[in-house]
């Protein structure tokens, strides 16, 4: 198994570009989401999805959009990058239910926008 | 609503140290905590969890108990080596609600 994979690992935008950072997972978990981790604040949740076609918002949406078409598949997309959107991106994944299960993280997406 | 506080770092102990770092939570319901460690360059891994009052988890040498009467689930380790070197996050899930980090703690471990 490859666990949660991540594209790309490093990414540099301009003020207003889009991108779409990838998250692929392949142990048939339902539950999976995505954080920003940012200096002294830890990591925070933008969005998470509990099973295909159904998403939610997390502490911090605003900018992002996701979608969950496949149970593998849970892309980030910003849609006019702000250089507030600088950050360490990670996806993790897990069986139903957060409580009492194992998050697995991918390696990250290192963002840089000027 | 649910969070989690952590003693602030960096931490830096030299090797064979007795670590402590200390993480508090509130939550409604019964709360399920973790460890989390972070690596340089890597993603979280799981360190290690409880999901009820009083149990206790254990990893690689670290220990935390699950102290409800405290809200308190502190991490441990008698004897800290380089390689424990990395940032350490406690984290709080309670009914389905998405899991809660605190800030993270940045340990240096010195020879």
């Amino acid at each position: 198994n490859a666990g949660v994979t991540q594209t790309p690992k490093f990414q540099v935008l301009k003020t207003g570009q889009s991108m779409t950072l990838q998250c692929a997972q392949d142990m048939n978990h339902e539950y999976m989401s995505w954080y920003r981790q940012d200096p002294g604040m830890g990591l925070r949740l933008i969005h998470y999805s509990v099973g295909a076609g159904i998403t939610d918002q997390g502490e911090v949406p605003n900018g992002y959009n996701v979608s969950r078409s496949t149970t593998e598949d849970f892309p980030l997309r910003l849609l006019s990058a702000a250089p507030s959107q600088t950050s360490v991106y990670f996806c993790a994944s897990s069986l139903p239910g957060t409580r009492g299960e194992t998050q697995y993280f991918g390696p990250g997406t290192r963002l840089l926008v000027l | 609503g649910n969070s989690v506080t952590q003693m602030e770092g960096p931490v830096t102990l030299s090797e064979e140290a007795f670590l402590t770092i200390n993480c508090t939570y509130t939550a409604t319901g019964y709360p399920s905590l973790f460890w989390y460690v972070q690596y340089p360059g890597e993603g979280l891994q799981l360190l290690l969890k409880a999901t009820k009052a009083d149990d206790k988890g254990s990893n690689k040498g670290f220990e935390a108990t699950y102290r409800k009467e405290t809200t308190s689930f502190h991490l441990e380790k008698g004897s800290v080596q380089v390689s424990d070197s990395a940032v350490y996050f406690c984290a709080l899930a309670s009914g389905n609600t998405p899991l809660v980090f605190g800030k993270g703690t940045r340990l240096s471990v010195i020879a």
